[in-house]
C-alpha cells in the first residue's frame, strides 16, 4: 500500500521568500512522486516528477524538488516565491503494481504576502 | 498540446437522480482513471479502467457507481441514484501507455441537493 503524508496544511510565504512544501511518502516498491498544482476553482496540474531518474528533478514555474530515498521524503522548493504561486499544492505516489493510480497527500495551501 | 476534457463543468442534480460525467481523454492515452475531491478534502482514486475494463477500483466506488467508454474518444462516470454526500469535484485522468504520469481534466463539480 502507498501513502503520502504533507505536512503543514497551510503555509504563508512573503513575496520573494523560500517557498519549501514537505512531502513524505510509504511505498512498498521503488515509487513514482509528483506535484500537482491546484489553482482555485481549476483542476490539477502537473508541476514536476519524479520517475527513477535523477533525484533532483525541475519543474515549471521555478519549482524544483529532490527525492531523498533515505529520508523516503520528495520535498517541493521554490527559491522565490511569486503572487501568482498561491495555490493548493499536492503530493502524489504511484508505482507499476496498481496501474499507476496515484495515491495523493491532503494537499498544502500556499499563500503569498505582498 | 492535447489536453483531457470534461463536461459538464457543473452539474447540480437532485438526490436520487442518475447522473452521467464526461470526459474526452487523451486522444492517443489507453488507460484512464476517475478521482474525486469532497470540498476541503484530498483527491480519492475512485477506478482505474482499460481495455474496456476495469483494472482497480476503490471502496468508494461501490455499485451505485459505473464507467463505461461509449466510443473511441468518450470516457463516462455514472452514478445510478445519487447521494448528498456524493456531491464532490470529479477528475477524470489519462495516461499512455509505458508512461507513468496521469493528465487530468479540468473537472466537474457535482452538487447533489
Amino acid at each position: 500500500a502507498q501513502s503520502v503524508t504533507q505536512l503543514g496544511s497551510h503555509v504563508s510565504v512573503s513575496e520573494g521568500a523560500l517557498v519549501l512544501l514537505r512531502c513524505n511518502y510509504s511505498s512498498s516498491v521503488p515509487p513514482y512522486l509528483f506535484w500537482y498544482v491546484q489553482y482555485p476553482n481549476q483542476g490539477l496540474q502537473l508541476l514536476l516528477k519524479y520517475t527513477s531518474a535523477a533525484t533532483l528533478v525541475k519543474g515549471i514555474n521555478g519549482f524544483e524538488a529532490e527525492f531523498k530515498k533515505s529520508e523516503t521524503s520528495f520535498h517541493l522548493t521554490k527559491p522565490s516565491a511569486h503572487m501568482s504561486d498561491a495555490a493548493e499544492y499536492f503530493c502524489a505516489v504511484s508505482d507499476f503494481s496498481n496501474d499507476y493510480k496515484l495515491s495523493f497527500g491532503a494537499g498544502t495551501t500556499v499563500t503569498v504576502r505582498a | 498540446e492535447p489536453e483531457v476534457t470534461q463536461t459538464p463543468s457543473h452539474q447540480v442534480t437532485q438526490m436520487g437522480q442518475e447522473v452521467i460525467l464526461r470526459c474526452v481523454p487523451i486522444s492517443n492515452h489507453l488507460y484512464f482513471y476517475w478521482y474525486r475531491q469532497i470540498l476541503g478534502q484530498k483527491v480519492e482514486f475512485l477506478v482505474s479502467f482499460y481495455n474496456n475494463e476495469i483494472s482497480e477500483k476503490s471502496e468508494i466506488f461501490d455499485d451505485q457507481f459505473s464507467v463505461e467508454r461509449p466510443d473511441g474518444s468518450n470516457f463516462t462516470l455514472k452514478i445510478r441514484s445519487t447521494k448528498l454526500e456524493d456531491s464532490a469535484m470529479y477528475f477524470c485522468a489519462s495516461r499512455g501507455s509505458w508512461q507513468e504520469t496521469q493528465y487530468f481534466g479540468p473537472g466537474t463539480r457535482l452538487l447533489v441537493l
